[in-house]
């Protein structure tokens, strides 16, 4: 069975840092493009990054360059995202995806003061 | 910037048939822009129907098909069952880069 499960998702403050993990299982991971995807309350889905199966090739929407980084350790079968620099309009579900048949179920992103 | 348009909103009857679309602000909508669609339901994770234009996954209802139709990626829902009321997705490629639509939020009555 597949699964991915997010974890790391929290409360945090304007500017401060958080870091996303995904562990992925029942697929073959280091064969997969990975994605993290976030939803903002009430709002659509809006793709964040991804990285190609060996981490040569990442790819960021623009809103996210500079402050989050994304990267996977295939020999534990996880996914990451860093997030540095955080802005209340970060806040969302944030869910970790095998492009595109398999998502996790989400961790909720809090910013806040 | 790269904008995908979906309609807002539409309402089909049950056991009808709506075709949902999905455009890019570039132009017209290719199979190389590999349009994928999700379905997502309250409080659920997205859920993939459609990838590669028309391609499905094995979970996939065979009532939804994927299409291109007049420069547009195009969902189509034949025979809609009550169930189908959810919000849908699709996205596009660009280049490495996905982009999401808006969604359309499809109501059955």
């Amino acid at each position: 069975e597949v699964q991915l499960v997010e974890s790391g998702g929290g409360l945090v403050q304007p500017g401060g840092s958080l870091r996303l993990s995904c562990a992925a299982s029942g697929f073959s991971f280091s064969y997969s493009w990975m994605s993290w995807v976030r939803q903002a309350p009430g709002k659509g889905l809006e793709w964040v990054a991804n990285i190609k199966q060996d981490g040569s090739e990442k790819h960021y929407v623009d809103s996210v360059k500079g402050r989050f980084t994304i990267s996977r350790d295939n020999a534990k079968n996880s996914l990451y995202l860093q997030m540095n620099s955080l802005r209340v309009e970060d806040a969302a579900v944030y869910y970790c995806a095998r492009e595109w048949g398999y998502w996790g179920q989400g961790t909720l992103v809090t910013v806040s003061s | 910037q790269t904008v995908v348009t979906q309609e807002p909103s539409l309402t089909v009857s049950p056991g009808g048939t709506v075709t949902l679309t999905c455009a890019s602000s570039t132009g017209a909508v290719t199979s190389g822009y590999y349009p994928n669609w999700f379905q997502q339901k309250p409080g659920q994770a997205p859920r993939a129907l459609i990838y590669s234009t028309g391609d499905k996954y094995s979970w996939t209802p065979a009532r939804f098909s994927g299409s291109l139709l007049g420069g547009k990626a195009a969902l189509t829902l034949s025979g809609v069952q009550p169930e189908d009321e959810a919000e849908y997705y699709c996205l596009l490629y660009y280049g490495g880069t996905p982009v999401f639509g808006g969604g359309t939020k499809l109501t059955v009555l």
